[in-house]
């Protein structure tokens, strides 16, 4: 079982759509969770960055975190055709410790 | 330079040949991440540096991947006879904060003819 497992899509939304992007992690020790987007042929960038249960929101973008569940998600409301990117959850077990990746998830928002 | 910068880009070469990718991390950055990514796999963990030396090599995968890091700067990252299920991006990425956030470059793109 791998430590992170996240639904590599690919996920086609209408633009303006409500994206819901989960992953499931298995090790309780991880209490750092993030989000990065990786658009085609660069490299990830952070979105939002949690540690603790709970909401965050920034804007168009929601990090949801349930530990308990071992559950995090992010939702994407009015969806845009820029948010057409690869979506990788990121988890830890510190905050200066390695970050393990799920396989990522590739959103397209369409016109 | 602004951000973490490596090289080449892109790289094409035979089977059982050698390879070397360099990372250029942010200035003053201290810890030093390679992440290798291939299609359907997510970022793999392959070493993480904190100055020149490598407390975590544990995500390297075979004895013909190597890494060092001089100066707490340049990194290189060697590939030695190198294998078709080498073909890969290699990503590096730096951190100069204790936090999850890492600045990743945008990647060697590795294929392994």
């Amino acid at each position: 079982q791998k430590e992170v497992e996240q639904d590599p899509g690919p996920l086609s939304v209408p633009e303006g759509a409500i994206v819901s992007l989960n992953c499931t992690y298995s090790n309780s020790a991880f209490q750092y969770f993030m989000w990065y987007r990786q658009y085609s042929r660069k490299g990830p960038e952070l979105l939002m960055y949690t540690y603790s249960s709970g909401n965050k929101e920034d804007g168009r973008f929601t990090a949801q975190v349930d530990k308990s569940s071992k559950y995090i998600s992010l939702f994407i409301r009015d969806s845009q055709p820029s948010d057409s990117a690869t979506y990788l959850c990121a988890i830890s077990t510190g905050g200066g410790n390695k970050l393990t990746f799920g396989t990522g998830t590739q959103l397209k928002v369409e016109l | 330079g602004a951000g973490v910068s490596q090289s080449p880009s892109n790289k094409v070469t035979e089977k059982g040949k050698d390879v070397e990718l360099r990372c250029d991390p942010i200035s003053g950055h201290t810890a030093l991440y390679w992440y290798r990514q291939s299609l359907g796999q997510g970022l793999e963990f392959l070493i993480y540096f904190q100055g020149n030396s490598a407390p975590d090599k544990s995500g390297l995968p075979s004895d013909r991947f190597s890494a060092e890091r001089t100066g707490g700067s340049v990194s290189t990252l060697t590939i030695q006879r190198t294998q078709q299920e080498d073909s890969a991006v290699y990503l590096c990425a730096s951190t100069g904060r204790n936090t999850g956030e890492l600045f990743f470059g945008e990647g060697s793109r590795l294929t392994v003819l």
